[in-house]
C-alpha cells in the first residue's frame, strides 16, 4: 500500500527566511505527487503537482518542489516566506494512470512564521 | 464558479443521532470522494465514487454510508453517530483523467457529544 511521510509536524521560520518542507513516499512505482495548503478553517488548495517530466515544478504563491526518484522524495521549497504562508501543508500521492479519487495524504506540517 | 460546496459548515450531534453531510459540485467531475481530517493523522479516505451509481470504500468506511444518484451530488450519511466520528469532513471531486487535480470543499466540522 502506498504511504506518505511528512517527518516535520511543526516548523517555525522567520519572515523572509527560506523554507523547505519534507515529503517522502512509499509506492511501487512513481506516483502522481501533490502539495496542498490549508489555511485555518479553510479547505485545501493545490499548490503544485508532479505528473511527469521536469523534476522541478513551480506552483502558486512562489512555491516550488523537486521530485527525487532515488530518494522517493518531493520536498516543497520557498526562497522567502511571508507571514501569509502560515498554514498547514499536506503532501499527497495518487496512483499513476488513475484518477484522483483515492489520494493518500501525509499527516501534515504546520508552518508558523515569526516576525 | 461554486466548485465543491459542502453543507452544513458546522454540526453538533448527540450520540446515536443520524445525519447527512451534503456535497455538490458543478464542474461535471466524474470522481468524488469523502475524507475525514483528524489532528496528527492528515486526511483519510472514507468512501469514493467514480461515477453515478458507483461507490466504493476507502480506508475508514465503518459507520458511514454513501450513494451517488447524480453526477453532481455525493452525500455522506452517518446512521448512528459516535464520538469517534467527531472530525472535519472534506468532500473532493476531480475529472477521471489521471493527470488532473482534486478540488476540495470548505469542510464540515462535526462534533458528536
Amino acid at each position: 500500500a502506498q504511504s506518505v511521510t511528512q517527518p516535520d509536524i511543526h516548523i517555525t521560520v522567520s519572515e523572509g527566511a527560506s523554507l523547505e518542507l519534507r515529503c517522502n513516499y512509499s509506492y511501487g512505482a512513481t506516483p502522481y505527487l501533490f502539495w496542498y495548503v490549508q489555511s485555518p478553517g479553510q479547505g485545501l488548495q493545490l499548490l503544485l503537482k508532479y505528473f511527469s517530466g521536469d523534476t522541478l515544478v513551480q506552483g502558486i504563491k512562489g512555491f516550488e518542489a523537486e521530485f527525487k526518484r532515488s530518494q522517493s522524495s518531493f520536498n516543497l521549497r520557498k526562497p522567502s516566506v511571508h507571514w501569509s504562508d502560515a498554514a498547514e501543508y499536506f503532501c499527497a500521492v495518487a496512483p499513476i494512470n488513475f484518477g484522483n479519487e483515492k489520494l493518500t495524504f501525509g499527516t501534515g506540517t504546520r508552518l508558523t512564521i515569526i516576525p | 464558479n461554486a466548485g465543491v460546496t459542502q453543507t452544513p459548515k458546522f454540526q453538533v450531534l448527540k450520540t446515536g443521532q443520524s445525519m447527512t453531510l451534503q456535497c455538490a459540485q458543478d464542474m461535471n467531475h466524474e470522481y468524488m470522494s469523502w475524507y475525514r481530517q483528524d489532528p496528527g493523522m492528515g486526511l483519510r479516505l472514507i468512501h469514493y465514487s467514480v461515477g453515478a451509481g458507483i461507490t466504493d470504500q476507502g480506508e475508514v468506511p465503518n459507520g458511514y454510508n454513501v450513494s451517488r444518484s447524480t453526477t453532481e451530488d455525493f452525500p455522506l450519511r452517518l446512521l448512528s453517530a459516535a464520538p469517534s466520528q467527531t472530525s472535519v469532513y472534506f468532500c473532493a471531486s476531480s475529472y477521471s483523467q489521471a493527470n488532473t487535480e482534486a478540488f476540495f470543499g470548505q469542510g464540515t466540522r462535526l462534533t458528536v457529544v
